[in-house]
């Protein structure tokens, strides 16, 4: 039971335009919601979050949306750089004293020049 | 420079034989995590340890065993009763089990079970 899903194995955005990737969640105790990055051979990095009582966060190029009542949460990256090549994680978190991630699938991002 | 050392990077292994992965980390994280990574698939939780001494079963723990008596290390050893262990292992932590400290991974053990 596939409780995180990441739909699109692959994408591939201009260099310069926008990067949407999507996640889209079943479990309606989760409360939030973490995106990484992952570099080949190297492990998950950061990149942002967002709580359930928020429907947007920002830190830079990056954005984070959320759409609760759709159970729908997307990055957009703006704008695209050829060093944002990369696979895409979505995570979710239930509330309950541990941070158990849930993970979906991974979006592989490609950034062409 | 703080991080988290796995290593072997490669492991290959017999069937039937216990392996066991390490992972370090010298972030003073109170919580660490190990997860399995297959072709495809996104990250699954075998085990994770809020504090020394004390760890709980993931969603996959069959055929893995953990300990925790260091903060600075959780190794995972995968056993025989683990019907398919080649994959990718990931190890990370935490500075607190709150969803707003980011977990930190290492690079991760690729394991082959020859």
């Amino acid at each position: 039971d596939q409780q995180v899903k990441q739909n699109s194995p692959s994408l591939s955005v201009q260099e310069g335009r926008i990067s949407i990737l999507n996640c889209d969640y079943t479990n309606s105790m989760f409360d939030y919601f973490l995106w990484y990055k992952k570099y080949p051979a190297e492990g998950p990095t950061f990149l942002i979050s967002i709580s359930s009582i928020k429907d947007k966060n920002e830190d830079g190029r990056f954005t984070v949306f959320l759409n609760k009542s759709a159970k729908h949460l997307s990055l957009h990256i703006v704008p695209s750089q050829p060093g944002d090549s990369a696979v895409y994680f979505c995570a979710a978190s239930a509330p309950g004293g541990a941070q158990k991630l849930v993970f979906g699938q991974g979006t592989r991002l490609t950034i062409n020049p | 420079d703080g991080g988290i050392t796995q290593s072997p990077k490669y492991l290959f292994r017999k069937e039937g034989q216990n392996v066991t992965l390490s992972c370090e980390q010298n972030l003073n994280h109170d919580a660490m995590y190990w997860y399995r990574q297959d072709p495809g698939q996104g990250l699954r939780l075998i085990y994770y340890s809020q504090i020394v001494n004390d760890f709980q079963k993931g969603d996959i723990a069959e055929g893995y065993s953990v300990s925790r008596e260091k903060k600075e290390s959780f190794p995972l050893t995968v056993t025989s009763a683990q019907k398919n262990p080649t994959a990718f292992y990931l190890c990370a932590s935490s500075i607190g089990t709150f969803p707003d400290q980011p977990q930190h991974f290492g690079d991760g053990t690729r394991l082959s079970i020859l």
